[in-house]
């Protein structure tokens, strides 16, 4: 599966939209774009995942760029308890590897 | 739907001892996968269980072992447990499409396992 590449930590205010990016420049076609996060010591928490188009659920939305090189998440109205590392994946289902999380971005809502 | 359970949620054994954890999928996810978390090496993949059969592995010694039952329920066991191995321990259900590809994971609340 593709390596991602996302900023080590972000901060954002309470009540405002939290833009996660993530940079998955060698993708490949069968290969969709999942968003997990993990709350300390929790189990990752599955969010959003899309291949070509935009998605949005109750979530959040997944913005992924034409040339599939790069996404951002956005969780439109961010809370305290959305404080977590968030994880870009890029998997095509399957395979022996499994899902491979990388270092993620710990996001930190602000008060 | 009820999520992905895991039991126990915590665990102390000592060197040398062996162990079993549980994992009960999503209702109708025939598919499941065990992962291990440590600091140190983030999430690692096990291996997955699909109708009953281990599907694929990760690279792990073969203390490692797992099965999978007719109602999809999955345990894996370690045997000779040593100090690294304590870790978070994570279960993943999935569907599997119509090429067997899985489909979305969703991660139980994990099994935490402290070896003295």
């Amino acid at each position: 599966d593709a390596k991602t590449t996302q900023p080590t930590s972000m901060d954002c205010a309470e009540g405002r939209a939290a833009n996660l990016p993530c940079n998955h420049s060698t993708i490949s076609g069968n290969e969709y774009v999942y968003w997990y996060r993990q709350i300390h010591s929790q189990g990752p928490q599955y969010i959003i995942h899309g291949l070509k188009n935009n998605e949005t659920n109750e979530m959040a939305s997944l913005i992924i760029t034409e040339d599939r090189k790069s996404s951002t998440l956005i969780l439109p109205h961010a809370t305290l308890r959305d404080t977590a590392v968030y994880y870009c994946i890029a998997y095509s289902g399957g395979g022996a590897d499994g899902l491979t999380f990388g270092k993620g971005t710990h996001l930190i809502i602000q008060p | 739907k009820a999520g992905v359970t895991q039991t126990p949620r915590y665990l102390i054994k000592t060197r040398g001892q062996q162990v079993t954890l549980s994992c009960s999928p999503i209702s109708g996810h025939r598919s499941v996968s065990w992962y291990q978390q440590t600091p140190g090496q983030g999430l690692q993949f096990l291996f997955e269980y699909f109708s009953e059969t281990q599907r694929n592995k990760g690279n792990f010694p073969g203390r490692f072992s797992g099965r999978q039952f007719s109602n999809s329920r999955s345990e894996m066991n370690v045997s000779t447990l040593e100090l690294g191995d304590s870790a978070l321990y994570l279960c993943a259900s999935s569907t599997v499409g119509k090429t067997l590809r899985q489909e979305t994971q969703y991660f139980g609340p994990g099994t935490r396992l402290l070896v003295l």
